[in-house]
């Protein structure tokens, strides 16, 4: 149980396109999700907190209108990259936190790298 | 706000050997804690976690980790190191009835046959 996807695992594109990044919980229901940015070698940084109807929390030194967060229902949440720069190239991992569940279920991760 | 602390960037064992990956945080009431293994260019797997029941934890392949609340610690143990073990292990801690993790910078443990 508490599978988590993300599509596509990895993407290239050119600098100044917008990417798109899709993650589902597939086999759970959950109000609560995260996105999280990893740059090489280093922890999972916290980007935003999302809940399923309302505006997603961003963290200090995220930028709202560069990171579209866009959580629809309770199995799918979209996070667009608009205008990406070389500086956006990470791994964007996702996870959700179900309710009367005391962890996150993470996403295996999607591989972003701005040309 | 909570922190949490990772001793080392890289661990490197031989196989058969102990694993020892050293954990601290820093909050002023017990959270939750827990510890996730991340193999390369995959996600986070969920390796055990406290949550202020039994203070050694038992988690999957064979890794356990023990809550010292004197010591602030929760170190991730395994008694026997295996070629597959080897993979970035991340420490992290919520409040309780937080959702949001704080992770520590992550340990790299390499096992040398």
């Amino acid at each position: 149980g508490a599978v988590v996807s993300q599509h596509p695992s990895w993407v290239i594109c050119k600098s100044g396109t917008s990417v798109k990044i899709e993650c589902r919980s597939l086999d759970f229901q959950a109000t609560t999700m995260f996105w999280y940015r990893q740059f090489p070698k280093q922890s999972l940084m916290l980007m935003a907190t999302s809940n399923e109807g309302s505006k997603a929390t961003y963290e200090q030194g995220v930028e709202k209108d560069k990171f579209l967060i866009n959580h629809a229902s309770l199995t799918l949440s979209t996070l667009t990259v608009t205008s990406a720069h070389p500086e956006d190239s990470s791994f964007y991992i996702c996870s959700w936190s179900p309710p009367e569940a005391d962890t996150q279920y993470f996403g295996p991760g999607t591989r972003l790298t701005v040309l | 706000a909570q922190s949490v602390t990772q001793l080392g960037s890289h661990v490197s064992v031989s196989e058969g050997a102990l694993v020892l990956l050293r954990c601290n945080y820093s909050s002023s009431v017990p959270p939750y804690l827990f510890w996730y293994v991340q193999y390369p260019n995959q996600g986070l797997q969920l390796l055990l976690k406290y949550t202020s029941a039994a203070t050694l934890v038992k988690g999957i392949n064979g890794f356990e980790a023990e809550f010292k609340k004197s010591e602030t610690s929760f170190h991730l143990t395994k008694p026997s190191a295996h070629m597959s073990d080897a993979a970035e292990y991340f420490c992290a801690a919520s409040g309780a009835g937080s959702y949001q993790l704080t992770f520590g910078k992550g340990t790299k443990l390499s096992v040398i046959p």
